[in-house]
């Protein structure tokens, strides 16, 4: 299986803060990789995929980028809407895998 | 606009079969891929697995002696079933369509449903 590590963990920002989420897979998957997002108690929702691609309806400051094995997701000014916890997963093959997450907190 | 929403039970007993269905609604079941992804408490998403309309199937490894998935596409539904059921089982369950063009991600998904394996 693909190991999906992602860093920090968790994170504390304020609002207004340019915030950006790593992503790291065990070996190279081009640029099948996709971002979600979670609040408590929700379900993950889409916001990149294909590495760099927005989801439609998605805000525009969000962006995903990298390729290989080295993927980003930064937030560019964080919004109170936004605090969540972010997961990345690769879709290169299966079995479909996602990373441990990255928890957004308020500081 | 689709939407998908889980149903089955909450509650299983140790080394029971779990059985779960989603509903597609707002759209056809035809010319997609469908999954279904558990996220134990405080955990990671895990996939499970995924069928396409047609009725192949592709199951995670770590689960694959113990599921099952299929569809019916006369009711526009697909279901899960889970068996010899442990507490390492107990999750929220969710369903989700999977878009393959041009590349897989998961773009819709249920609200999900917490199971609980208790005796």
């Amino acid at each position: 299986d693909i190991q999906m590590t992602q860093s920090p963990s968790s994170l504390s920002a304020s609002v207004g803060d340019r915030v950006t989420i790593t992503c790291r897979a065990s070996q190279s998957i081009s640029r099948n990789l996709n971002w979600y997002q979670q609040k408590p108690g929700k379900a993950p929702k889409l916001l990149v995929y294909a590495a760099s691609s927005l989801q439609s309806g998605v805000p525009s400051r969000f962006s995903g980028s990298g390729s290989g094995t080295d993927f980003t997701l930064t937030i560019s000014s964080l919004q109170p809407e936004d605090f969540a916890t972010y997961s990345c997963q690769q879709s290169y093959t299966t079995p479909l895998t996602f990373g441990g997450g990255t928890k957004v907190e308020i500081k | 606009q689709v939407q998908l929403q889980e149903s089955g039970p909450g509650l299983v007993k140790p080394s029971e079969t779990l059985s779960l269905t989603c509903t597609v609604s707002g759209g056809s079941i035809s010319s997609y891929y469908w999954t279904w992804i558990r996220q134990p408490p405080g955990k990671g998403l895990e996939c499970i697995g995924y069928i396409y309309y047609s009725g192949s199937t592709n199951y995670n490894p770590s689960l694959k002696s113990r599921v099952t998935i299929s569809v019916d596409t006369s009711k526009n539904h697909f279901s899960l079933k889970l068996n010899s059921m442990t507490a390492a089982d107990t999750a929220v369950y969710y369903c989700a369509r999977v878009v393959v063009t041009p590349l897989y991600y998961m773009d819709v998904w249920g609200k999900g449903t917490t199971v609980t394996v208790s005796s």
